[in-house]
């Protein structure tokens, strides 16, 4: 069966510090990847998507990128976290674009 | 962008009962809908999905119904247990494209 896995589950880190948040799936091959972030009473915002390795699609302008580096393997980085990107980021797989997203329990990120 | 709204931002049912717990899309394209349930701390979980050239989709007590002519979806629970206690919310996309999340209706199960 597939699994993903995020890390770390919190993360409490300085203004103008740098983040790399890491997501891998296993049980499967070639999945469509997902960065979104959570806002208390907010629905889901979808930051970036990946068909592949390497391919990076932005949906925001953000303070934040991405990079597949491997089929299973997507990171969410920062150079420099603003106080603004505090939030509950999730990433999830699915199979392809129209197939059910399935996440990952997420990473509490409070930026101080 | 998409409008997805739930219509009650809580809901409170006493154990045993059935809970039902709406959602509202404003696209009349969108083709494919998800219910998702996420407890506190957790990620989202996939409860059912619907596509639009079905009304109605029956899981284990859970039955997801969909009404294209007023743009309306709802999550049905059976029998209602204190497992069920979270968050409800509802996704829609339309053609492939981006899925557009809710905010969530909180279900609270009485014992």
């Amino acid at each position: 069966s597939q699994t993903i896995h995020q890390w770390p589950a919190t993360l409490v880190q300085p203004v103008g510090s740098p983040l790399s948040l890491e997501c891998t799936v296993e049980g499967t091959s070639n999945p469509n990847l997902y960065w979104y972030r959570q806002a208390a009473g907010r629905g889901l915002q979808l930051l970036f998507y990946s068909v592949g390795i390497g391919q990076i699609s932005s949906e925001v302008p953000q303070n934040l990128s991405a990079s597949r580096p491997q089929d299973r393997q997507f990171i969410l980085s920062s150079k420099k976290l603003l106080l603004s990107d505090s939030g509950f980021y999730l990433c999830a797989w699915s199979v392809n674009r129209d197939q059910p997203q399935h996440f990952g329990d997420g990473t509490r990120l409070s930026i101080l | 962008g998409e409008s997805v709204g739930l219509h009650l931002p809580t809901l409170s049912v006493q154990e045993g009962d059935n809970s039902i717990i709406n959602c509202a899309y404003s696209n009349s394209a969108s083709d494919y809908f998800i219910w998702y349930k996420q407890e506190s701390g957790k990620g989202p979980q996939f409860i059912i999905d619907i596509r639009s050239n079905m009304d109605k989709r029956q899981g284990q007590r859970v039955t997801v119904l969909l009404n294209k002519t007023v743009k309306h979806l709802s999550l049905q629970i059976a029998a209602t247990q204190p497992g069920d206690s979270a968050v409800y919310f509802c996704a829609e996309s339309t053609a492939g494209n981006q899925f557009y999340f809710g905010t969530g209706t909180s279900l609270t199960v009485i014992p």
